[in-house]
C-alpha cells in the first residue's frame, strides 16, 4: 500500500513570495491533515479536512495561508506572501475515518520550507 | 497551544538500556498516542492507549496512562541504535489531536 505522498521535499523562497505544497493521501482515507512543524517543536495542526469539507482550521493563518481538497482526494496548501517565520516542515497526514480523534494518522515525509 | 508536554526534552542512553519518556497533559482526553520521528522524516504511529486503559504493550514498547494524574509514560526496553529519534505524545479529544514538543532520544552503540 502506497503511503502519503508530498511534494516538493524541499523549497527555498524569498520572503513575500508565494509557495504551494501538494499532498496525496493514502487511497480511501477520508481525513486529511496539514501540520506545521517548526524546528525543535511538535507538529501544529493547520487544517483538517474530512473528504472535501473543512473540520478544523482554527490555527490556520487565513490572511496568508489557504488550503483546498478538491474532490476529496489530493490537497494543496498555499502560503502567500511568505514570512520568515513560516520556515518549517509542512507535514501532511491522512486517516481512514475520523472516529473522534482515535484514528491512527499516517504521515508523509514532509516539505521543508526555508524562507530567506 | 500544545497540550502534551514531554519529559525529558532529551535523553541519551547506551544501547541495551531502557528508555522512559513521560507525557503530561491538561484537559480530559479520549485517547493518547505515541509517535516516533526519525530525523528529516514524517511521524510514525507507535501505539494508542484509550482513556479507559491503564497499560498497553507492543513489542519492546510499554505505555501506561494515569488519567487521574493526566500523565502517560512510554518505556522502550533493550534500546537499539535504531531507536534514536524524537518521540511525541499526542492527546485526542473530540476531533482534535494535539502533539507535544517531543523527547529527543539518542541511543549510543
Amino acid at each position: 500500500e502506497a503511503g502519503v505522498a508530498q511534494s516538493p521535499r524541499y523549497k527555498i523562497i524569498e520572503k513575500r513570495q508565494s509557495v504551494a505544497f501538494w499532498c496525496n493521501p493514502i487511497s480511501g482515507h477520508a481525513t486529511l491533515y496539514w501540520y506545521q512543524q517548526i524546528l525543535g517543536q511538535g507538529p501544529k495542526l493547520l487544517i483538517q479536512f474530512q473528504n472535501n469539507g473543512v473540520v478544523d482550521d482554527s490555527q490556520l493563518p487565513k490572511d496568508r495561508f489557504s488550503a483546498e481538497r478538491l474532490k476529496g482526494v489530493d490537497s494543496t496548501l498555499k502560503i502567500q506572501p511568505a514570512k520568515l517565520e513560516d520556515s518549517a516542515v509542512y507535514l501532511c497526514a491522512s486517516s481512514l475515518v475520523p472516529r473522534g480523534s482515535t484514528d491512527t494518522q499516517y504521515f508523509g515525509p514532509g516539505t521543508r520550507l526555508t524562507v530567506l | 497551544s500544545q497540550q502534551g508536554e514531554e519529559d525529558p526534552q532529551a535523553l541519551s542512553i547506551q544501547e541495551g538500556e531502557n528508555a522512559t519518556m513521560n507525557c503530561s497533559y491538561k484537559t480530559s482526553i479520549n485517547n493518547l498516542q505515541w509517535y516516533r520521528q526519525n530525523s528529516g522524516r514524517g511521524l510514525v504511529h507507535l501505539i494508542l492507549i484509550r482513556s479507559n486503559e491503564r497499560e498497553k504493550h507492543s513489542g519492546r514498547l510499554r505505555v501506561t496512562l494515569d488519567t487521574s494524574k493526566k500523565s502517560s509514560s512510554l518505556l522502550i526496553t533493550a534500546s537499539r541504535a535504531a531507536d534514536t529519534a524524537s518521540y511525541f505524545c499526542a492527546t485526542g479529544g473530540g476531533f482534535k489531536t494535539i502533539f507535544g514538543a517531543g523527547t529527543r532520544l539518542f541511543v549510543k552503540a
